[in-house]
């Protein structure tokens, strides 16, 4: 039982240039997310999931797309970065509680 | 539009200074109430659920409890690997598929 599992851990970036980011979860929940985080901002979310095959935005989805194709999995997607995009991306999952997974560190110059 | 508030933003305590971390929230109808720990480098860490008003829950040195108004996070006798980012975040029954956050409260418990 790996929890939720992200990938990649770290990644450098040019302005413009895309990636996707790879949300894992294990335990069969429904509800998923994907945040960021900011130095003394807190955790801001980007966009949910309440189900295989739906997504929704949250308080900052502006330049990210997502998709929720398996139910096991979230991605994120990045089409054309900015430096304001780099960032801490955490996804997470939700059943009773929620789980996060270890963090993606974005950095785009 | 929910929202969360968390004080203070840094607490530093002495080994066994026992202390509280405040969450004060406004939402439109509590569906939930939740508290992690965050380490640095980390992902945040599930600690506590709390749904209505005088409800409490403990963990170790940890204990929360819930107002109509605000949660607080009381630390109890607190040892240096009690230090991390405490997080608070709400849930409300308009919209129960996702959470507001607090920034945090970053405690450091020196030896």
């Amino acid at each position: 039982n790996a929890g939720v599992t992200q990938t990649p851990k770290f990644r450098v970036l040019k302005t413009g240039q895309s990636m996707t980011l790879l949300c894992a979860q294990d335990m069969n929940h429904e509800y998923m997310y994907w945040y960021r985080q900011d130095p003394g901002m807190g955790l801001r979310l980007i966009h949910y999931s309440v189900g295989e095959g739906t997504t929704a935005k949250g308080e900052v989805p502006d330049g990210y797309n997502v998709s929720r194709l398996k139910k096991q999995n979230f991605l994120l997607g990045l089409e054309s970065a900015a430096p304001s995009q780099t960032s801490v991306y955490f996804c997470a999952s939700r059943g009773p509680e929620q789980y996060f997974g270890p963090g993606t560190r974005l950095t785009v110059t | 539009e929910d929202q969360v508030t968390q004080s203070p933003e840094a607490l530093r305590l002495q080994e066994g200074e026992s202390s509280s971390l405040n969450c004060s929230y406004t939402v439109s109808g509590l569906r939930g109430l939740f508290w992690y720990r965050q380490d640095p480098g980390k992902g945040p860490e599930f600690l506590f659920t709390l749904y209505s008003a005088g409800e409490e829950k403990e963990k170790e040195r940890l204990k929360a409890t819930l107002t109509k108004k605000e949660s607080f996070l009381h630390i109890t006798a607190p040892k240096p690997e009690d230090s991390a980012t405490y997080l608070c975040a709400v849930q409300s029954n308009t919209n129960a598929g996702k959470s507001t956050f607090g920034d945090g409260t970053t405690l450091t418990v020196k030896p």
